[in-house]
């Protein structure tokens, strides 16, 4: 069974500081996708990023980007220079069915002003 | 329209009642997907459609829970005698195929989802 870990209920940051959200995976496949979305109040999923586990290049996406460590298992987000428009829930995802999506319980990350 | 559509956006009920939730999925995507999101919590996922079938139930927490696709287009998911615990947001999604979401073709697009209070 995959399962999707995120340790940080909540985390704040700084306006135009840097914050790092963490993020462990357990699966026994070797090829799968990460992923984190973002949800503001809205409630619609928006992707932030994604990584293929079988490139060794972490992903960026402007402000965005991930350290995907294989090994360890480990995928976490950091986001440079904070914006207000940054604050929602992130849910760290996984893919290794094909088309299920595993999520992770979501970190809140508030942006102070 | 160019987006997940899901109908209502809110829906309060009474216990026991029958609800029936809408998406609308975005024109030419073959897959569907419905999520449930409760209080505080990641989604869970419910049931997938390729077009009109649903190869993977397993999801669905209770014989309660049904859903149809009709047309390769619109789904409804039934919740039937709804019980306390049924309250969370609903969420559909849909992707051009049914697989590889890591992909442009496969990558899973949102809707706003439905928010169901159950009183």
């Amino acid at each position: 069974a995959q399962t999707v870990t995120q340790s940080q209920p909540e985390m704040s940051v700084q306006e135009a500081e840097t914050v790092t959200l963490s993020c462990t995976y357990d699966t026994s496949e070797s090829d799968y996708y990460l992923f984190w979305y973002k949800q503001p109040p809205s409630r619609q999923m928006i992707l932030v990023i994604r990584q293929e586990a079988y490139k060794q290049q972490n992903a960026t996406e402007n402000r965005f980007s991930v350290n995907f460590q294989k090994a360890a298992k480990s995928f976490s987000l950091k986001i440079s220079d904070s914006q207000l428009g940054d604050a929602a829930m992130y849910f760290c995802v996984m893919d290794n069915a094909g088309n299920m999506l595993t999520f992770g319980g979501g970190t809140r990350l508030m942006v102070k002003p | 329209g160019a987006g997940v559509s899901q109908s209502p956006s809110n829906k309060v009920t009474e216990k026991g009642k029958d609800v029936e939730l809408r998406c609308d999925p975005i024109s030419g995507h073959t897959a569907l997907y419905w999520y449930r999101q409760s209080l505080g919590q990641g989604l869970e996922f419910l049931i997938y459609f390729q077009g009109n079938s649903a190869p993977d139930k397993s999801g669905l927490p209770s014989d309660r829970f049904s859903a149809e696709r009709t047309g390769g287009s619109v789904s409804t998911l039934t919740i039937q005698r709804t019980q306390q615990e049924d309250s969370a947001v609903y969420l559909c999604a849909s992707s051009l195929v049914g697989f590889r979401t890591g992909t442009t073709i496969g990558a899973q697009h949102f809707g706003d989802g439905t928010r169901l209070s159950i009183l």
